[in-house]
């Protein structure tokens, strides 16, 4: 199985940077994911990184480090509608042309005024 | 419209009562999944599919099934629902190309 970790809560201010840590402990590594999930609501796709180094997309980043098993979503610039659980996805390969994803607990991410 | 819509939304059934929860996608996608989501667990794969004849167990299988009627429609089933079976089930779809998978909106699910 996969063992992926991330924070449970995190607390920031409007028009702060917050950092989202995920590690990951798997075999078959095929990929991260980052969704975002408001409450009550489907996930929607934020990032996804294949390669190491960080991948940006206007007020969102996403960085892997595939020999630490680590990975990072940063979000800048928080506005209140950031408020929202961020999930941490793997990609495994279990066998030829096949994949899955393991989701972590998700990042509970609450933005205050 | 959405591209991948769940029904019903909600639903709320006695122990032992076989559900049904259906999922149809407009995304032309041939992958398809089904998750449950518990709080503090994150999202748990009950099964999936990578075409019509290919049906796969995920993680937590037991006590469901699961029917791929066609490339646009994936059910899963509670042969006889039990309590902790009570979740926010999503069905989500991909294509064999991009990894990204495109989630329903829910059914919230509730065994009394």
């Amino acid at each position: 199985g996969q063992n992926i970790d991330q924070p449970t809560e995190m607390t920031a201010t409007e028009g702060a940077i917050v950092q989202i840590n995920c590690t990951y402990q798997t075999s078959g590594f095929n990929g991260l994911f980052w969704y975002q999930q408001h409450a009550g609501e489907a996930p929607t796709f934020l990032s996804y990184n294949v390669l190491d180094g960080l991948e940006e997309k206007g007020r969102f980043s996403s960085f892997l480090s595939r020999s630490k098993g680590y990975s990072y979503l940063l979000l800048k610039e928080l506005q209140m509608k950031d408020s929202a659980s961020y999930l941490c996805a793997v990609r495994v390969l279990p066998r030829s042309n096949d994949y899955k994803l393991s989701f972590g607990a998700g990042t509970t991410v609450t933005v205050r005024a | 419209d959405a591209d991948v819509t769940q029904t019903p939304r909600n639903r709320i059934t006695k122990t032992g009562k076989r559900i049904m929860l259906e999922c149809s996608q407009t995304k032309g996608h041939d992958r398809m999944y089904w998750y449950r989501q518990d709080p503090g667990l994150g999202l748990q794969l009950i099964y999936y599919s990578f075409d019509v004849k290919d049906i796969n167990k995920g993680e937590i299988s037991d006590g469901y099934s699961v029917s791929r009627q066609a490339q646009a429609k994936f059910s899963l089933s509670l042969e006889s629902a039990i309590p902790n079976q009570t979740a926010l089930y999503f069905c989500a779809t991909s294509d064999k190309l991009r990894a990204e998978q495109f989630f329903g909106p829910g059914t919230r699910l509730t065994v009394l």
